[in-house]
């Protein structure tokens, strides 16, 4: 059980176009999501907190209007990067959790490469 | 505000050898802490958390971690290296386990494990 699904896997987009990124829960409810975004070699940032039916908590530094998050049932939150340009490329990560404090789990991520 | 400190961005040991994964922490409350394994172009994998009680926990694949209040340390161990430990380790801590966030994760920046003949 438990299981996180990213779509797609990876991507491959042309600069100044748009790409949305899925995130599901498949055998629960996630009444939040949380969206990180890792460099090469580097850690994992938070970018956002995403609950279901309401606007989602960005961090600080990160555009929220760049990095659309919707999160409009309990188990589909979208990231939509928006006018994708060649430093947005980067692995995303999602991870769900059924409520706070319990266990989030991740998602596979996904490759977005902007040529 | 809560971090953590990865000492090593790369550990090499033998196989069969002792692992040990350092992780330090910053937290002003008490902190959930975790230990989460990713391979190449995948996700995270948890491997082991801290919450309350025992302070030594026993995660999968052999792995275990001990939380030290004292040296706000939560290192991870493993008795034996199996050449399918190589990967990427990081440590985590939630620090916002009483306002309702402790699944919000802060990540140390990863200590790439590698296992040698």
């Amino acid at each position: 059980g438990a299981v996180v699904s990213q779509h797609p896997s990876w991507v491959i987009c042309k600069s100044g176009t748009s790409v949305k990124i899925e995130c599901r829960s498949l055998d629960f409810q996630a009444t939040t999501m949380f969206w990180y975004r890792q460099f090469p070699k580097k850690s994992l940032m938070l970018m956002a907190t995403s609950n279901e039916g309401s606007k989602a908590t960005y961090e600080q530094g990160v555009e929220k209007d760049k990095f659309l998050i919707n999160h409009a049932s309990l188990t589909l939150s979208t990231l939509t990067v928006t006018s994708a340009h060649p430093e947005d490329s980067s692995f995303y990560i999602c991870s769900a959790s059924q409520t706070a404090n319990t266990e989030a789990f991740f998602g596979q991520g996904t490759r977005l490469t902007v040529v | 505000a809560q971090s953590v400190t990865q000492l090593g961005s790369h550990v090499s040991v033998s196989e069969g050898a002792l692992v040990l994964l350092r992780c330090n922490y910053s937290s002003s409350v008490p902190p959930y802490l975790f230990w989460y394994v990713q391979y190449p172009n995948q996700g995270l994998q948890l491997l082991l958390k801290y919450t309350t009680g025992a302070t030594l926990v026993k995660g999968i694949n052999g792995f275990e971690a001990e939380f030290k209040k004292s040296e706000t340390s939560f290192h991870l161990t493993k008795p034996s290296a199996h050449m399918s430990d190589a990967a990427e380790y990081f440590c985590a801590v939630s620090a916002e386990v009483l306002t309702g966030g402790g699944n919000k994760l802060t990540f140390g920046t990863g200590t790439q494990l590698k296992v040698e003949l």
